[in-house]
């Protein structure tokens, strides 16, 4: 089955500065690949997600990157505000087929971000 | 009113105990979910169901059974609680023609 490492497990950045958290995944045939944020005390919401026919979705001050060859793909903040601060989540699936609406997910990245 | 709704929110139990969490959901989908989710890993799928006639085991199934009463209701339940039980739990829906997942609040559970 489909195996998702995500990296760092906690990330601590100062306001304004950049946050990458970064994931790879084991399964050639996953081709789709959301992100999620998990606020205290609420479960998780997905933000931002991209298709393996695209390299590249921006969202705002969100973007995401997928490389297909190398298997990873991976979360870009931009100007991060402590509002940003919670548990992000990367994931994968095929989409089609039985499979569809599984999705494997990452270990989760701690994001804090200081005023 | 929450499209995901998960009761109770935080359960205490003893080791033994059978204990059921109830899901929800006003957003008419056919595909539920049950989650656990263990700091450093991540959420793991317990069962999911993408109708009302259709069971399926998750990657961490056993010590859990499940129930879906209707479209709109997926029940987990503990048989027989044990301490690594312990966990966040949430419940999930979607729709066959998206991918996102639409995640319940939490129930917290702690088997002691």
């Amino acid at each position: 089955g489909e195996n998702v490492e995500q990296h760092p497990s906690t990330l601590s950045v100062q306001e304004g500065d950049s946050a990458v958290i970064k994931c790879t995944y084991s399964d050639s045939a996953s081709n789709y690949f959301p992100w999620y944020k998990q606020e205290l005390g609420k479960g998780p919401q997905l933000i931002i997600d991209i298709r393996s026919n695209v390299g590249e979705k921006k969202d705002q001050r969100i973007a995401v990157t997928l490389n297909k060859t190398a298997k990873h793909f991976s979360l870009h903040i931009t100007e991060t505000q402590p509002e940003d601060s919670a548990v992000y989540f990367c994931a994968s699936t095929f989409s089609g087929g039985t499979s569809y609406g599984k999705l494997t997910f990452g270990q989760g990245t701690i994001l804090t971000v200081h005023p | 009113d929450a499209d995901v709704t998960q009761t109770p929110r935080n359960r205490i139990t003893k080791t033994g105990k059978r204990i059921m969490l109830e899901c929800s959901q006003t957003k008419g989908h056919d595909r539920m979910y049950w989650y656990r989710q263990d700091p450093g890993l991540g959420l793991r799928l317990i069962y999911y169901s993408f109708d009302v006639k259709d069971i399926n085991k998750g990657e961490i199934s056993d010590g859990y059974s499940v129930s879906r009463q209707a479209q709109a209701k997926f029940s987990l339940s503990l048989e027989s609680a044990i301490p690594n039980q312990t966990a966040l739990y949430f419940c999930a829906t979607s729709d066959p023609k998206w991918n996102e997942q639409y995640f319940g609040p939490g129930t917290r559970l702690t088997v002691t």
